[in-house]
């Protein structure tokens, strides 16, 4: 079945890049996301690819996908204090034409003054 | 601008009472999905509903049902709660097969 993989911490001081990743199986996927949850909120969509593009970059943020090893990461340069927040991959099946999204457990982000 | 609206920031309900958690929204979506979120395990899908009055089961159903009778609004219902069902609860929806969902704040839900 449709998995996504993430690891659930990762820490970095400010100034520095962050790099989140994510590992998910449905090689059929359409699209995969990145969204990010503030303390106490809901989730927003940070960025998205398309699953025939290998790379998208958005001012401080990087995604990368390598489909042939199912990975796709997620680069923030110059990490903020306001940055920190559970980051979640997401990605669309292939199989659902539905909308339907198949989450990772999400990474919380601490970034260090 | 786009809004979904949660009936409740918090909920404290005692175990086998029945609870709903309600959601709205404005953007005149087709799909609507209803989540909980615990900690390590990231959001899992509880059900989800793609037209009025229509409905799917999503990764994790028992203990739970739910009610579309408007496309605006969908409703979580928990028959008779339980202190397993103590979780963080989010509502989204989307377009018809559209790229992005669009979440509510959350409910966060204790059971006692």
């Amino acid at each position: 079945g449709e998995d996504v993989e993430q690891s659930l911490f990762l820490s970095v001081r400010e100034g520095d890049s962050s790099v989140i990743n994510c590992t998910y199986t449905d090689s059929s996927s359409t699209y995969l996301y990145w969204y990010k949850q503030e303390p106490g909120a809901g989730l927003q969509l940070l960025t998205y690819i398309f699953s025939n593009m290998d790379m998208k970059q958005d001012q401080r943020l990087t995604v990368l996908l390598n489909k042939k090893d199912k990975h796709l990461s997620l680069r923030i340069a110059d990490t903020q204090t306001g940055d920190s927040a559970i980051y979640f991959c997401a990605e669309s099946p292939g199989s659902s034409n539905t909308g339907k999204l198949i989450f990772g457990q999400g990474t919380t982000l601490q970034v260090k003054p | 601008d786009v809004k979904v609206t949660q009936s409740s920031r918090y909920l404290v309900k005692r175990t086998g009472e029945k609870v709903f958690l309600e959601c709205v929204q404005d953007m005149d979506h087709e799909n609507m999905f209803w989540y909980r979120q615990d900690p390590g395990l990231g959001l899992r899908l509880i059900y989800f509903s793609y037209d009025v009055k229509m409905k799917e089961k999503g990764d994790i159903p028992e203990g739970y049902s739910v009610s579309r009778e408007k496309k605006e609004r969908f409703s979580l219902i928990l028959e008779s709660a339980s202190t397993n069902q103590t979780s963080m609860y989010l509502c989204a929806s989307n377009l018809l097969a559209g790229v992005e969902q669009f979440f509510g704040p959350g409910t966060r839900l204790t059971v006692l």
